[in-house]
């Protein structure tokens, strides 16, 4: 069945730029119909949607943190990124990857979250 | 300050039925769907309703969703143990343009 897979650095200095990787199994990244999305999570708090991608390319973002974020493909790797520059420990979260139903907007299958702290 | 309300915790006897509750306004539940989410202890999200009362395969029949106007409703029956969980209900904000989710609630089975 389709899996996903974070990984990138634990760990990350103020005002650097956070990169991570999702690694799509089991099924293909270039499904029509399917955007593929980044999630975060503070500890002890709730989700919030970061932004997504279609296999094209083509993005949207969280407008709040839209200045800040990129999120890129890549199809022949069946893999997707995100970075996030400039970052505070605000930014400090489990980060997760998810397939999305791009026009219903349900996430699913989730990856297993990676957790990414911002200190010096 | 999330844009989707619901109740921070709910709880309930094995066994018994809890809904939680999940609202919002014309510009995200009243107009697009809805989908739920169980959060087990140190767990990734789990999808268990989308397009506002559909179940995924798997899912079994014990959780439900409904919708109405700007809100929307998780129900839990024959509550056991390992339902204990955070839940989250979750659409899209025309207004906004984002992707948005409730606050989560606590379901503690008693």
């Amino acid at each position: 069945q389709l899996q996903l897979q974070e990984s990138g650095p634990g760990l990350v200095k103020p005002s650097e730029t956070l990169s991570l990787t999702c690694t799509v199994s089991g099924g293909s990244i270039s499904s029509s119909s399917y955007y593929w999305g980044w999630i975060r999570q503070p500890p002890g708090k709730g989700l919030e949607w970061i932004g997504s991608i279609y296999y094209s390319g083509s993005t949207y973002y969280n407008p709040s943190l839209k200045s800040r974020v990129t999120i890129s493909v890549d199809t022949s790797k069946n893999q997707f990124s995100l970075k996030l520059s400039s970052v505070t420990a605000a930014d400090t979260a489990v980060y997760y990857c998810a397939r999305q139903k791009y026009s219903n907007n349900w996430f699913d299958p989730w990856g297993q979250g990676t957790l990414v702290t911002v200190s010096s | 300050q999330s844009v989707l309300t619901q109740p921070p915790s709910v709880s309930a006897a094995p066994g018994q039925k809890v809904t939680i509750s999940c609202s919002g306004s014309s510009s995200n539940i009243g107009n697009n769907y809805v989908s739920w989410y169980q959060q087990l202890p140190g767990t990734a999200p789990k999808l268990l309703i989308y397009d506002n009362n559909k179940r995924p395969s798997g899912i079994p029949d014990r959780f439900s969703g409904s919708k109405s106007g700007t809100s929307a409703t998780l129900g839990i029956t024959g509550l056991q143990t390992g339902d204990e969980a955070d839940y989250y209900c979750g659409t899209w904000d025309s207004s906004l343009s984002l992707a948005v989710f409730g606050g989560g609630t606590k379901l503690t089975v008693l």
